[in-house]
């Protein structure tokens, strides 16, 4: 079974701390995502990873970087945290694309705060 | 602009009724996916569907994909308490996925 882990279920911030969010999975997948849930938005795409050291902005990149120096890691970085920023965070890794897209196996979810 | 609206966004319904949620958008895609996520936990994948007009059946679930590939639904019969949670359609364009609003559903025993 694919299994993608997350490094906190529930993280607390203070205003403008550095925030590092990991991302973890063991099915030797090549892209890996982040994304925040807000309720009524859906998921919105922070950043996608398609290979190490290789990243692109997906709809809301302001405020966020990512890094992936491992193909089984893929970090997500909020250099100084804010209070819109609060929300869950949802990391997922898949194959490459395919002639039926790809599936996304998502993590449990880090329920991010900043006060 | 939200590109994938979902209804209803919440359904409370008894154990043993059918119900149908909407996923519609004015943009194509290449492919949809819906997902159902249970509280504490990430998404998990239902069913993709690609061409206009598929139906895909998964036991109670019956997902269809419309004619243009701009809407799709999912129709659950005989609801379970087992089937509560947040669905998620998910559509696909280029690399990405764009996903819906989410529809929360509650089934009552």
């Amino acid at each position: 079974d694919v299994k993608v882990t997350q490094s906190s279920r529930y993280l607390v911030k203070r205003t403008g701390e550095k925030v590092f969010l990991e991302c973890v999975q063991d099915m030797d997948h090549e892209n890996m995502f982040w994304y925040r849930q807000d309720p009524g938005l859906g998921l919105r795409l922070i950043y996608f990873s398609y290979d190490v050291k290789m990243k692109e902005k997906g709809d809301i990149p302001e405020g966020y970087s990512v890094s992936r120096e491992k193909k089984e890691r893929f970090s997500l970085i909020l250099e100084s945290a804010s209070t819109n920023q609060t929300s869950m965070y949802l990391c997922a890794s898949s194959l490459p694309q395919g002639a039926r897209g790809y599936e996304q196996y998502f993590g449990p979810g880090t329920r991010l705060t900043v006060t | 602009t939200q590109l994938l609206e979902q209804s209803p966004q919440f359904l409370s319904i008894q154990e043993g009724e059918n119900l149908t949620v909407y996923c519609n958008s004015s943009s194509v895609f290449s492919s949809l996916q819906w997902y159902r996520q249970e509280p504490g936990e990430g998404p998990v994948l239902l069913v993709t569907v690609v061409t206009g007009g598929e139906v895909k059946k998964l036991k109670r679930l019956t997902f269809q994909f419309g004619d243009a590939r701009k809407d799709s639904s999912l129709h659950i019969t005989a609801a379970q308490p087992g089937d509560t949670g947040l669905y998620l359609c998910a559509g696909a364009r280029g690399y990405k996925y764009i996903f819906g609003t989410g529809t929360r559903l509650k089934v009552l025993a």
